[in-house]
């Protein structure tokens, strides 16, 4: 089982959806979870931290569920520039974990 | 935020020749890069931790003879693609975290293409 699980996408949906991302992690070390947003050909860059008691970002809504070892990403309203590829990233200690990222897809 | 700045952002090399990577912190002292490797449509997969000033630790399959990472500073590290072969084509990005911090901060990513 991989370390890092995320939704394999893609997801392609018009402007104004509401879009979710699902992840899962094995670790129950885990200590720190973030969004992390990559443009094709581009360094990831982070989009939120996600912490225990849920946070909102503007259209971006993250949550963690530290029993189940869920993390999601919620957008709504999507724009045109939303599209990216997501990528769930669990921290322990100094390793960072990546997820295969899921790839999203806004249509006009 | 942190700034990481990797150069080059692009390169292509012949077959058998070596290339490098400098990653430096800006604005911080970086006691610790990650390197990574990304193939097209794939996650980033780590590939070796290079802490300052003693040996890097490389991930299961990564050979370390073919790249050879130096971190002789603070502020620079580098990774050497030795004898490249076209299979080594890739994105190649580094990162680091800022001290007592929990916040990864990437290189700009080099596209390695070797013909």
């Amino acid at each position: 089982r991989k370390e890092v699980e995320q939704d394999p996408g893609p997801f392609n949906v018009p402007e104004g959806a509401t879009v979710a991302f699902n992840c899962t992690y094995s670790n129950s070390a885990s200590q720190s979870f973030f969004w992390y947003r990559q443009d094709c050909r581009k360094e990831p860059k982070l989009l939120m931290s996600v912490y225990s008691s849920g946070n909102e970002d503007g259209r971006f809504t993250a949550q963690l569920n530290r029993a189940s070892q869920y993390i999601s990403l919620l957008i709504r309203d999507s724009k045109l520039s939303d599209s990216a590829t997501y990528l769930c990233v669990v921290n322990y200690g100094q390793n960072f974990v990546f997820g295969p990222g899921t790839r999203l897809s806004v249509l006009p | 935020g942190a700034v990481v700045s990797q150069h080059p952002s692009r390169v292509i090399c012949k077959s058998g020749t070596s290339v490098k990577i400098e990653c430096r912190s800006l604005d911080f002292q970086a006691t610790t890069m990650f390197w990574y490797r990304q193939f097209p449509k794939q996650s980033l997969m780590l590939m070796a931790t290079s802490n300052e000033g003693s040996k890097a630790t490389y991930e299961q399959g990564v050979e370390k003879d073919k790249f050879l990472i130096n971190h002789a500073s603070l502020t620079l590290s580098t990774l050497t693609v030795t004898s490249a072969h076209p299979e080594d084509s890739s994105f190649y990005i580094c990162s680091s975290i800022v001290p007592q911090g929990t916040e990864a901060f990437f290189g700009q990513g080099t596209r390695l293409t070797v013909v």
